[in-house]
């Protein structure tokens, strides 16, 4: 079974310019998650989606990143534009079924975004 | 809210040492509980979970309990490898399935 794919994996950008991450879940997983990984620190959910609706996205800043997920299959991660403190792994993850406590989340390798 | 809190690393052990890395949890209802592993340069793999209190996870020679009257889940492994050096993420999850992470807790094994 394939895993949860990411691209690109390691991405350099100047403050101010924008950036894109793409995710393609496990084939036939509902619920996708984007999260951040600042380097020292564990995870934090950005945005979660079933199928293609929003679910919650209370930790998502807003006025510089967005989301989507079309046809509840891929999605894209934005940043525009960007902080050095956006400097981070962006973490794509998928599951099965939502609001099941239990249910094991599959995590794809990451895309590292370094801003200068 | 719910949150996790893992002791601090990292945590050095010469090979064959016994591991435990703590974890206690804050959270309201009745949350699952898991231990995640990055090694380096890899993405986040599930290595195990329980989803009820008393309920022992396993996997690959680690263990952890579900402790409600302690709000613990802790990390242990009789005999670590070299293979085993990488870091160490509890996290819970809630009814909403979402998982709510610790801060990490890096291990390195030394031949």
């Amino acid at each position: 079974e394939a895993g949860v794919a990411q691209s690109p994996r390691y991405k350099i950008i100047e403050k101010r310019q924008s950036v894109a991450f793409w995710c393609n879940p496990i084939s036939g997983h509902a619920t996708l998650y984007w999260y951040q990984q600042i380097l020292g620190q564990g995870p934090k959910l950005l945005i979660q989606f079933q199928n293609n609706g929003v679910v919650d996205d209370s930790q998502l800043p807003k006025d510089r990143f967005s989301a989507e997920r079309l046809k509840g299959v891929d999605s894209t991660l934005k940043i525009q534009p960007a902080k050095l403190e956006d400097s981070a792994v962006y973490l794509c993850a998928s599951s099965f079924q939502e609001y099941l406590s239990g249910n094991t989340i599959y995590f794809g390798e990451g895309s590292w975004l370094t801003v200068v | 809210g719910n949150s996790v809190t893992q002791m601090e690393g990292p945590v050095t052990l010469s090979e064959e040492a016994f591991l435990t890395i703590n974890c206690t949890y804050t959270a309201t209802g009745y949350p699952s509980l898991f231990w995640y592993v990055q090694y380096p340069g890899e993405g986040l793999q599930l290595l195990l979970k329980a989803t009820k209190a008393d309920d022992k996870g396993s996997n690959k020679g680690f263990e952890a309990t579900y402790r409600k009257e302690t709000t613990s889940f802790h990390l242990e492994k009789g005999s670590v490898q070299v293979s085993d050096s990488a870091v160490y993420f509890c996290a819970l999850s809630g009814n909403t399935g979402k998982l709510i992470f610790g801060q990490g807790t890096t291990l390195q094994v030394k031949p």
